[in-house]
């Protein structure tokens, strides 16, 4: 079946500008997540949901960053005025359910900021 | 604290020769779950393993095995006869009961399997 996909694969903007990145789960997975990769950081989470539960946002580096999920499936992930440091690769795992279960990872969206 | 170390950043071998990707972790839940991903040079993170801490029997899977010992807080991962497609960095990763289902990761181990 068809896997994690993400787009767009790579997208270059201006410093202060907003940028939306997008994330199509596995069917039938319940729990989506959003991580970002980069060289000084390696790989940290983001925002994590499950089903209608609240996300959990505890990773958000700051209130720039923002994520919805709609309907359960496709989920958003944007970035308002965005700098220079938030340049990297922005991962989307989705799993069957939550706690334990292995995550299967999306292609990424390689963001530049210049 | 660094929850999960890899303290091996590269590691260069032959082709066949065997090789071990080393992971400690640190957690105080009873109840957390391992894992290790690949990422070869394409840049997609595949899944290769979970571990629930529950579970210490080693597993194999063709060239791969893992041993896992909580004893060390140790979740070790082996290539027998490595190959150059094994050539990529590996992530070992930590979910913890308690806070969560986010994976922490660690920073990863470069592999480079030269023929």
């Amino acid at each position: 079946g068809a896997g994690v996909s993400q787009s767009p694969s790579n997208k270059v903007t201006e410093k202060g500008k907003d940028v939306e990145l997008r994330c199509d789960p596995i069917s039938g997975h319940t729990a989506l997540y959003w991580y970002r990769q980069s060289l000084g950081q390696g790989l940290e989470f983001l925002i994590y949901f499950q089903g209608n539960s609240a996300p959990d946002k505890s990773g958000l580096p700051s209130d720039r960053f923002s994520a919805e999920r709609t309907g359960g499936s496709v989920s958003t992930l944007t970035i308002q005025r965005t700098q220079q440091e938030d340049s990297a690769v922005y991962l989307c795992a989705s799993s069957l359910r939550g706690q334990g279960y292995e995550q299967y990872f999306g292609p990424g969206t390689r963001l530049t900021v210049t | 604290a660094q929850k999960v170390t890899q303290a091996q950043t590269e590691i260069s071998v032959v082709e066949k020769e065997d090789v071990t990707l080393d992971c400690v972790y640190e957690t105080r839940d009873t109840t957390y779950y391992l894992f290790w991903y690949k990422q070869p040079p394409s840049g997609e993170l595949v899944f290769l393993i979970r571990r629930n801490s529950f579970d210490e029997q080693n597993e194999i899977s063709g060239r791969y095995s893992w041993n896992f010992q909580k004893s060390t807080s140790s979740f070790n991962f082996t290539i027998t006869a490595s190959q150059v497609v094994d050539s990529a960095v590996y992530f070992c990763a930590l979910s913890e009961n308690q806070a969560g289902t986010a994976l922490i990761f660690g920073k990863g181990t470069t592999l480079s399997v030269s023929s």
